[in-house]
């Protein structure tokens, strides 16, 4: 079945700088990969995701990168602030099945002033 | 108001015993999911339902039974509970399985003793 791996377990950063979480995944047919966001003792939060049809997708501070070949993908934070500090997780999903999500291990960011 | 309601917030239980945990969704979808996240195991996804019929099942326990009554309903019905299964268990759902978003409930926090 699907791997996902999240290389990064934890990333401190200076506020302003740009964050950068690193993912990668097995199974070929993994076409759906959604970034989400957990603050301490919450739930997951949906951020940004990229369909395997297209390489690049930004939303406003957000940048995921997709690389078929590498069997990779990435999440940009640009511009970072203190309320980005979080938990980060990537995730990929494939048509078939159940749509499950096979989630990494998720990456601590944490942005300092 | 919440668009997802997991019911009971938290749970301590005896092991041995059987708990249901509830989960009812407001958001018109059609696909409803149950993750679990663990120390052990981080964001581990459990079944998936599509028009309340089953689509996956990763979870090898068949003490971990879902339950659909309704097209907004999806409870977990847990036996013969082990400390193993202390976890926050998180209800998710989609329009569709077809890749789509998956936002997540707020989780019911078990603990088992």
């Amino acid at each position: 079945g699907e791997k996902v791996e999240q290389h990064e377990s934890t990333l401190s950063v200076r506020e302003g700088d740009s964050a950068v979480i690193n993912c990668t995944y097995t199974d070929t047919a993994s076409s759906y990969f959604p970034w989400y966001k957990q603050e301490a003792g919450k739930s997951l939060h949906f951020v940004i995701d990229i369909r395997s049809n297209v390489d690049r997708k930004q939303s406003q501070r957000l940048i995921v990168l997709l690389d078929k070949k590498a069997k990779r993908f990435s999440l940009h934070i640009t511009a970072t602030q203190p309320e980005d500090s979080a938990i980060y997780f990537c995730a990929a999903s494939s048509y078939q099945g159940g749509r499950a999500l096979i989630f990494g291990t998720g990456t601590t960011v944490s942005v300092s002033p | 108001d919440p668009k997802i309601i997991q019911k009971p917030k938290y749970l301590v239980a005896v092991t041995g015993s059987e708990k249901i945990l509830i989960c009812e969704q407001y958001l018109g979808h059609n696909a409803m999911y149950w993750y679990r996240q663990s120390a052990k195991k981080p964001l581990e996804f459990m079944f998936s339902y599509s028009y309340q019929k089953l689509m996956d099942n990763q979870t090898a326990s068949s003490r971990f039974q879902p339950q659909s009554s309704k097209k907004n309903h999806l409870d977990l019905q847990i036996t013969a509970l082990k400390p193993d299964d202390s976890a926050t268990y998180f209800c998710a759902s989609s329009q569709d399985a077809g890749g789509r978003t998956q936002y997540f409930g707020p989780g019911t926090r078990l603990l088992v003793l």
